[in-house]
């Protein structure tokens, strides 16, 4: 069955130090793969997405993802961590078939330090 | 260009009762899917429009029903309310039903079942 696991449920970093937030998911074919941040009261907003091709993506507000296909990974990182940065993020894998459903992993909740 | 738009934001409900939650896609967008996001989990897919057919169903009873209208607007419809339904109930839209077009999420309604 598809599935995207996130480890860490919380997370918290100093403002201006790296972060990597990990994904791991469960799919038998060419994963479609998604990162989105829900900051409270908001809906989701999309970070990057991975379809093919160069297996790291850049995304928005300074975020990468690398798709690491051995290790059915798609680790989300950023080099700086801002005060802003602090929100819910979600990894998401396609569904099958063409109707285009999302999977979510159970979130990840980002906490800065200043 | 308006984005995803939900009613009403929060909702009170008691068990038993029954409950209309409405979602506006986004200009230009024929498909619509929803989400259910208990406290504390990722986004569960609960199904998907496109142009007014369901088209797509996650793992939730029948007593979770919906409708898509020819402005592609849409609504859930949720009867006999149970406690475990208490939610941010998210509305996403996109164009077409290919499954790498990227979703637009609404801000949700927060449905509380008492």
């Amino acid at each position: 069955a598809q599935s995207v696991t996130q480890p860490d449920i919380h997370i918290t970093v100093s403002e201006g130090a790296s972060l990597e937030l990990r994904c791991n998911y469960s799919y038998g074919a060419t994963p479609y793969l998604f990162w989105y941040v829900q900051s409270p009261g908001q809906g989701l907003q999309l970070l990057l997405k991975y379809f093919s091709g160069d297996t790291l993506v850049q995304g928005i507000k300074g975020f990468e993802a690398e798709f690491k296909r051995s290790q059915s990974s798609f680790n989300l990182r950023k080099p700086s961590v801002h005060w802003s940065d602090a929100a819910e993020y979600f990894c998401a894998v396609g569904g099958g078939g063409s109707q285009g459903n999302l999977i979510f992993g159970k979130g990840t909740k980002l906490s800065v330090k200043p | 260009e308006t984005g995803v738009t939900q009613s009403p934001t929060h909702l009170i409900k008691t068990r038993g009762q029954q409950v209309t939650l409405r979602c506006s896609s986004q200009s230009g967008h024929n498909t619509v899917s929803w989400y259910q996001q208990a406290l504390g989990q990722g986004p569960q897919f609960i199904f998907q429009y496109y142009r007014e057919e369901e088209n797509g169903r996650g793992n939730f009873p029948p007593r979770f029903s919906g409708l898509q209208f020819p402005n592609y607007s849409s609504e859930l419809n949720v009867n006999a309310l149970e406690l475990d339904d208490s939610a941010l109930y998210l509305c996403a839209s996109r164009t077409g039903g290919g499954r790498h077009n990227e979703q637009f999420f609404g801000p949700g309604t927060r449905l509380t079942v008492l």
